[in-house]
């Protein structure tokens, strides 16, 4: 079974622009979490998501929003991107919310 | 909130040896799941081992194990035999059973294996 994909892995961006991440959670699994990874500030909690529906959000800006569809691919956005927001943004799946989560290679984002 | 605090930054071992890692936790709640994920250079983050709170009996994985200590709060985890494979940065994380995904990690511990 392929384990949890997240597209693009490597971005380069300017401040001011926004980007948008991809995450393609394993087959069949209907739980969905992002997780911000700096040096400063370690792991970070951004959101949660479960059949298309957030139902969780940490404390981040309103920059930062996401989404889930209905085959459970979620996608993360950052509007107005800040040089504080280069990070290794994580993805992660489970079966539903009592499972533990298995995580994605991440997408490592720059900001110039 | 909870918290999660790892108080060793760094660690050493020698191939084949035993190391420990430590973690302590605070939290109001009487049940939650507690874990150790692993993260080597390659950055994938991967499951090492499970806990559930309200079961006594300490979780093990082959040649991984923890020390759970409810009352005072620990999750200490034991890796035997260690290979240089197990190099990589190690992070304790607690989750709520209350119906949320939400992992509260520490701050890591980045594990050398000496050959």
């Amino acid at each position: 079974k392929a384990g949890v994909t997240q597209t693009p892995r490597y971005l380069i961006k300017t401040r001011g622009q926004q980007v948008t991440l991809s995450c393609s959670p394993i087959s069949g699994h209907r739980s969905v979490s992002w997780y911000q990874q700096t040096p400063g500030q370690g792991l970070q909690f951004l959101f949660e998501y479960f059949s298309e529906t957030q139902r969780n959000k940490g404390n981040f800006p309103g920059r930062f929003s996401g989404r889930q569809f209905s085959n459970s691919r979620s996608e993360m956005n950052v509007s107005t991107l800040e040089l504080g927001d280069s990070a290794l943004y994580l993805c992660a799946s489970s079966l539903n919310m009592e499972y533990e989560q298995y995580f994605g290679p991440g997408t490592r984002l720059t900001v110039t | 909130a909870q918290t999660v605090t790892q108080s060793q930054p760094e660690m050493s071992v020698q191939e084949a040896e035993t190391v420990t890692l430590s973690c302590t936790y605070d939290t109001s709640e009487s049940d939650y799941y507690l874990f150790w994920y692993k993260q080597p250079p390659s950055r994938q983050m991967i499951l090492v081992i499970r806990q559930e709170a309200y079961k006594q009996q300490n979780a093990t994985e082959n040649r991984f194990s923890v020390n759970f200590q409810k009352a005072a709060k620990s999750f200490s985890l034991k890796i035997s035999d260690s290979q240089l494979g197990d190099a990589a940065m190690y992070f304790c994380a607690y989750r709520s059973v209350k119906g949320a995904q939400k992992l509260v990690f520490g701050q890591g511990t980045r594990l050398t294996i000496n050959p």
